[in-house]
């Protein structure tokens, strides 16, 4: 079974601070994992997909995410904020042998302040 | 740039009442999604077509819930009779092909918003 749990349903951070939205994943595979994101009234946008290459994986925006193995995390980052990034990210876990069938956490409600 | 389509984007509908959703994938997406998100919750696949055949729909609550892909192309979810919990949004997703390529990007629509009364 596979699944990932997202640690932080809300985070607020001030404009041109850093953005830090935490993801754990389990699979009983070698995972691909995945950053959504969701503006108000929009469908969902991929950020970033982690696929077994390199563990460092840059997207679009500016955010990047980490594959930490030993942690089973693959936590979002961006290092300034910027007040069209507030919309809900979702973590994303699948599997090669799941059909691409795509498993989503319950999402993390960014709100950037001035 | 190619997106997926789907109508309408919002459903009110009385419980007891039947209410039918439509995705048009970007073209050439063999593989087709359908997810259902209810409020302050992730997507939860609901059913998977390969052209026109059903790969998954395990989560597909049968008794209320149909969808098809007559032709591999557009695609109806209908629900019949709909239920006060069925109120969430519907998300229509397509990707190029099934398992074998790692990780196919799904590319979501902008999902019908359903609201049961």
């Amino acid at each position: 079974a596979q699944s990932v749990t997202q640690l932080d349903s809300h985070v607020s951070v001030s404009e041109g601070t850093p953005v830090l939205l935490r993801c754990n994943y389990s699979s009983s595979y070698s995972p691909s994992l995945f950053w959504y994101v969701q503006h108000p009234n929009k469908g969902l946008q991929l950020l970033l997909k982690y696929t077994s290459a390199a563990t460092l994986v840059k997207g679009i925006n500016g955010f990047e995410a980490e594959f930490k193995k030993s942690e089973t995390s693959f936590h979002l980052t961006k290092p300034s904020a910027h007040m069209s990034d507030a919309a809900e990210y979702f973590c994303v876990v699948s599997f090669t042998g799941g059909g691409n069938k795509l498993t989503f956490g319950t999402g993390t409600q960014l709100k950037v302040e001035l | 740039e190619a997106e997926v389509a789907q109508s309408p984007r919002y459903k009110i509908t009385e419980k007891s009442q039947a209410v039918a959703f439509w995705c048009d994938p970007i073209s050439g997406h063999a593989t087709l999604y359908w997810y259902r998100q209810i409020l302050g919750q992730g997507p939860e696949l609901l059913v998977q077509f390969q052209d026109e055949s059903v790969v998954d729909d395990s989560q597909l609550p049968k008794d209320r819930f149909s969808a098809e892909r007559l032709k591999g192309v557009d695609s109806t979810l209908k629900i019949q009779p709909a239920e006060l919990g069925d109120s969430a949004m519907y998300l229509c997703a397509s990707s190029l092909t099934l398992a074998g390529v790692r990780n196919n990007e799904q590319f979501f629509g902008p999902g019908t918003r359903l609201t049961v009364l």
